[in-house]
């Protein structure tokens, strides 16, 4: 029944690997995203992807490569992991790209690098 | 700078009365703007969406726009214990692509 999942809940791993966090969404949305909220509680954008294209992409070190198979999947994979990469990663869909389309988290997977 | 400015809190409310929560935001070409409530451990999730200037009423909860000010506001009526999280405030610039901008959260309590 969860219309955002995302897997896995709870990601524990050392500097320097390299990680997958996987995103589905049965809403049959058009747009979907990776935020990345820190310790201080603020989310960020960091990719959002409409029909499979990729549509914004911030200022995000190229470690991080998103993927979406088709436009109920977003896939982020992260290379050579650092101490700074721990923070708590949402994925999030919405109809569509429009302005007053609202997002739909799912539960966020938190990532601690050691 | 800072795009989306809450206090962070907390703010403290006894049980029953109303909650006030503001939000400022810097890009005057705004479109849109929404309050996600955060519980700890979990995602956010909407609670009130607002596109033009003036009151939105949905339940307990009360939305306040003010483009010229650059102000929006949220209302939470008879507050419960259950209310207790953090809310956000999130501001659409317009740009392509659906781009949230997140205020800080500002927690809030509510005391039996």
């Amino acid at each position: 029944d969860t219309a955002v999942s995302q897997t896995p809940k709870y990601l524990v791993t050392q500097m320097g690997n390299d990680k997958s966090i996987k995103c589905e969404q049965n809403l049959g949305h058009d747009t979907m995203y990776w935020y990345k909220q820190d310790s201080k509680k603020f989310l960020k954008i960091m990719f959002s992807y409409n029909n499979k294209e990729l549509i914004i992409n911030e200022t995000v070190p190229n470690r991080f490569s998103p993927k979406s198979p088709d436009k109920a999947h977003l896939n982020l994979h992260i290379n050579s992991l650092e101490l700074g990469d721990s923070a708590v990663y949402f994925c999030a869909s919405s109809q569509d790209q429009g302005a007053n389309s609202p997002l739909h988290f799912g539960n966020g997977t938190r990532l601690t690098v050691t | 700078q800072k795009e989306v400015e809450q206090n962070s809190g907390p703010l403290s409310v006894p049980e029953g009365a109303i909650a006030s929560l503001n939000c400022t935001y810097s890009d005057r070409v705004s479109q849109s703007f929404f309050w996600y409530r955060q519980y700890s451990g979990k995602s956010p999730e909407l609670i009130m969406s607002i596109y033009s200037n003036g009151d939105k009423e949905d339940g307990r909860f009360t939305a306040q726009l003010n483009k010229a000010s650059q102000y929006v506001s949220l209302l939470i009526r008879d507050s419960q214990p259950s209310d207790s999280a953090t809310y956000l405030c999130a501001v659409n610039g317009g740009a392509a692509g659906n781009k949230l901008t997140f205020g800080g959260g500002t927690r809030v309590l509510v005391k039996p």
